[in-house]
């Protein structure tokens, strides 16, 4: 199975800064890579599939890059709202593999 | 919009069956695959298993021997089975919809399962 690798395990950044946080697949995955968002006591939301495009509703200051096996999500600035877990997920190979997180806090 | 909602035992004893049941609601089961993903407490998602509503499957390998995912369009819902649980199964069990795209778009709010005598 394809091991996802997410840095850093967490992150401080202050509101209105820009986040940008990282995801390493043991081997290429194309860019069938999905980025998703999980508060406390909630279901992940989708923000990001196909590497780059933006799931309905997400706000553009999400974005994201990356092919292969290296992947990256940035928040251009933060709002209160955006500190969460953030999960990256493979659907190139079956089993589909998440990332185990990447906790953005407040600094 | 599309609803899903978990329902089933919060507490299951070791060594027992695990069940789960996901309802649709707000539009068709029909041309989707439907997901079971869990995450036990402070860690990391891991899926669990895939069904189309025709009833074709795909599991993880690692939970394969001991899954069973079933679909009802008449009502629709979509169940998960695992037996032999141990302590290690205790978790947040979410039922997702999986899109063409490949991608988990829809979830439903998760539903606690301990495994403990």
């Amino acid at each position: 199975e394809i091991v996802m690798t997410q840095s850093p395990a967490t992150l401080s950044v202050s509101p209105g800064e820009r986040a940008t946080l990282s995801c390493r697949a043991s081997q290429s995955v194309s860019t069938n890579l999905a980025w998703y968002q999980q508060k406390p006591g909630q279901a992940p939301r989708l923000l990001i599939y196909g590497a780059s495009a933006r799931a309905t509703g997400i706000p553009a200051r999400f974005s994201g890059s990356g092919s292969g096996t290296e992947f990256t999500l940035t928040i251009s600035s933060l709002q209160s709202e955006d500190f969460a877990v953030y999960y990256c997920q493979q659907y190139n190979n079956w089993p589909y593999t998440f990332g185990q997180g990447t906790k953005l806090e407040i600094k | 919009q599309v609803q899903l909602q978990e329902s089933g035992p919060g507490l299951v004893k070791p060594s027992e069956t695990l069940s789960l049941t996901c309802t649709v609601s707000g539009g068709s089961i029909s041309s989707y695959y439907w997901s079971w993903i869990r995450q036990p407490p402070g860690m990391g998602l891991e899926w669990i298993g895939n069904i189309y509503y025709s009833g074709s499957t795909n599991y993880n390998p690692s939970l394969k021997s001991r899954v069973t995912i079933s679909v009802d369009t008449s009502k629709t819902q979509f169940s998960l089975k695992l037996n032999s649980v141990t302590a290690a199964d205790t978790a947040v069990y979410y039922c997702a919809r999986l899109t063409y795209r490949n991608v988990f778009d829809i979830w439903g709010q998760g539903t606690m399962v301990t495994v403990s005598s």
